[in-house]
């Protein structure tokens, strides 16, 4: 079983409808949770992180944690085109030996 | 914000050659500096971790021999591929962190290595 998993899509949505990305973590322990947007060619970028079970909001992005069922989301609101990269979950794990693990991403297609 | 500088941002070189990447925090001391190794559509992978002055821990199935870590100050650490080989070509990605813990915030803009 993968560290994290994530469904690799492609997922498409049309512009403008609430795109919903999963992920899936294995170690019970992890503490801390970041999705990373990423475009072709570039390097992540930390998009949201959470700590917490339930919902963090920022601007169009939410993201959900339960840990119960280690599973963590990410909501994008009103999808533009500019939302088109691949999106990674990354899990660090628990204490003593913090590794930043990732999953393989989802890529993300916005239709106008 | 925070920058991590990595260069060059693409390299094409041939097979049996080493190449350097650099990876520089441009604003704040990194006490710790992560490599990762991004396959196309493959997540990325922590190859090493660096700690400014002391030797590098290389994640299981690395060759500690084969990629040459070097962090010799706190803004600075070198990633040497040597003896490049096909299989090497990969998107190589730096982080630097100001503690010895994880900050997952500022990763380098990453170097593509093509080994022809």
């Amino acid at each position: 079983q993968k560290e994290v998993e994530q469904n690799s899509g492609p997922l498409s949505v049309p512009e403008g409808a609430i795109a919903s990305l999963n992920c899936t973590y294995s170690d019970r322990g992890s503490q801390s949770f970041f999705w990373y947007r990423q475009y072709s060619g570039k390097s992540p970028e930390l998009i949201m992180s959470i700590y917490s079970n339930g919902d963090k909001e920022d601007g169009r992005f939410t993201a959900q944690l339960n840990k119960a069922s280690q599973y963590v989301s990410l909501l994008i609101r009103d999808s533009q085109p500019s939302d088109s990269a691949t999106y990674l979950c990354a899990v660090l794990s628990n204490f003593g030996n913090e590794k930043l693990t990732f999953g393989t991403g989802t890529r993300l297609t916005i239709i106008p | 914000g925070a920058v991590v500088s990595q260069h060059p941002s693409w390299v094409i070189c041939k097979s049996g050659t080493s190449v350097k990447i650099e990876c520089r925090s441009l604003d704040f001391q990194a006490t710790t500096m992560f490599w990762y190794r991004q396959f196309p559509k493959q997540s990325l992978m922590l190859m090493a971790t660096s700690n400014e002055g002391s030797k590098a821990t290389y994640e299981q199935g690395v060759e500690k021999d084969k990629f040459l870590i070097n962090h010799a100050s706190l803004t600075l650490s070198t990633l040497t591929v040597t003896s490049a080989h096909p299989e090497d070509s990969s998107f190589y990605i730096c982080s630097a962190s100001p503690d010895r813990v994880i900050s997952p915030l500022h990763f380098g803009n990453g170097t593509r290595l093509t080994v022809t």
